[in-house]
């Protein structure tokens, strides 16, 4: 397994704001992904976080809106940029190594005012 | 695109009594199939996967359960405690583990176990 951590573990934005979440892992991991959830739904993958290069977005979901870094193997942030209220969501961290499962983070709970 | 849903949104239980959760799924590529559960304000947590070659994996108190003829997916609880509510996702991915490419989340269903 993996012990992964958030900051923040909630906030409230104001509209037109951006907020960087991190995401820190106890150990090096192949993959690193950004999902959100929003309020009483399931979960929706939003990118892949690459090691050295950009990270690949799934459909709906722009770089300009949520860029994400990876600088190394245990370390990745989200940026919500430009926020409105229908951002207001879980964000959550996941990782995993070759041939394992993903082992989600806490979640950062973004409230958008 | 493909679709992974559940039949049930909601599911109430006695304590004791035992607990089956479904869940459909559209894409007959998927070859991994993972239940999370997920408790109030924490991330999902892994509970059991299958592969598509097996039929059926059991865990301690849960069995997870694979119909791909019609392609269903069961998450069985055995004597059902108050420490197993929470929502409960089926997820599936198209490579063995979930590493690689996008798990895809059902709908979710919350799981109410009365004392």
């Amino acid at each position: 397994s993996a012990v992964i951590s958030q900051k923040p573990s909630r906030d409230i934005c104001q509209r037109g704001t951006s907020l960087t979440i991190q995401c820190q892992v106890d150990s090096q991991v192949t993959m690193m992904f950004w999902y959100r959830q929003q309020p009483g739904q399931s979960l929706t993958l939003i990118a892949t976080a690459n090691q050295g290069s950009e990270a690949t977005y799934e459909s709906g979901f722009v770089i300009d809106k949520f860029p994400i870094s990876r600088p190394n193997l245990t370390f990745s942030t989200l940026t919500v940029s430009n926020m409105s209220p229908e951002d207001s969501s879980i964000y959550l961290c996941s990782v995993a190594r070759a041939g394992d499962e993903q082992y989600f983070g806490p979640g950062t709970r973004l409230t958008v005012t | 695109g493909e679709n992974v849903g559940l039949h049930l949104p909601t599911l109430s239980v006695q304590e004791g009594d035992n607990s089956i959760i479904n869940c459909a799924y559209s894409n007959s590529a998927s070859d991994y199939f993972i239940w999370y559960k997920q408790e109030s304000g924490k991330g999902p947590q892994f509970i059991i996967d299958i592969r598509s070659n097996m039929d059926k994996r059991q865990g301690q108190r849960v069995t997870v359960l694979l119909n791909k003829t019609v392609k269903h997916l069961s998450l069985q609880i055995a004597a059902t405690q108050p420490g197993d509510s929470a929502v409960y996702f089926c997820a599936e991915n198209s490579t063995y583990g979930g590493s690689q490419g996008n798990l895809i989340f059902g709908k979710g269903t919350k799981l109410s176990v009365k004392p």
